[in-house]
């Protein structure tokens, strides 16, 4: 079990900038999911796929970003013209969804972390 | 709306004491309840969970049960180590069937135990 895997580790750019971040996930898990963490705040949801599919996004995901899966393994996630505000922790984390039914429980990657100059 | 609220930090205490780190919920339907651990420059990692009432999670010598009646799953040690110094978050998940299956998490409890 290597565990999930997020690149790059720390990102700095400058504001208006593009970026864009890598999460491999567990290699049996269906699930994926994107969250944000700012300081001393606890992680937020940002969207999640099952297999190649987005299922949800949540109204913190405004239109400069945009994520994908395109072969149901691993995800991007882009942040078009960034913004100071967009300075932040971006956590990948990916689980199992049994045929029954029963979603097990999620598991992280180290995170990416954005400074926006 | 669904929501957990943990107890502010930062808790201090010396090696041995006991803890606990309050958590209450706030959800509709019947969420899964969980407890995650961050630890200084590394990722969340689950810590425990309980998926039903009265179920009680236990992992690494912390425990935390799922009271229904109070909505609450409070986290506790007996005997606490300096290797737990951490933050601790409390989180929910509502389950399939229901609105959303994201984690949603407190903001966060720092532990620091001295020797």
């Amino acid at each position: 079990d290597t565990g999930v895997s997020q690149n790059p580790r720390h990102k700095i750019t400058k504001r208006g900038q593009n970026v864009t971040f890598r999460c491999d996930p567990i290699s049996e898990h269906n699930r994926l999911y994107w969250y944000r963490q700012t300081l001393g705040q606890g992680p937020e949801f940002l969207t999640y796929f099952q297999n190649e599919a987005q299922l949800e996004k949540s109204r913190l995901l405004s239109d400069r970003f945009s994520a994908e899966r395109p072969k149901g393994s691993f995800s991007t996630l882009e942040i078009q013209r960034t913004e100071q505000g967009d300075s932040a922790m971006y956590l990948c984390a990916s689980s199992f969804l049994t045929g029954q039914g029963d979603n097990q429980p999620q598991h992280f990657g180290d995170g990416t972390r954005l400074s926006i100059l | 709306g669904n929501s957990v609220t943990q107890m502010e930090g930062p808790v201090t205490l010396s090696e041995e004491a006991f803890l606990t780190i309050n958590c209450t919920y706030t959800a509709t339907g019947y969420p899964s309840l969980f407890w995650y651990v961050q630890y200084p420059g590394e990722g969340l990692q689950l810590l425990l969970k309980a998926t039903k009432a009265d179920d009680k999670g236990s992992n690494k010598g912390f425990e935390a049960t799922y009271r229904k009646e109070t909505t609450s799953f409070h986290l506790e040690k007996g005997s606490v180590q300096v290797s737990d110094s951490a933050v601790y978050f409390c989180a929910l998940s509502l389950l399939k069937g229901q609105a959303g299956t994201a984690l949603i998490f407190g903001k966060g409890t720092t532990l620091s135990v001295s020797s």
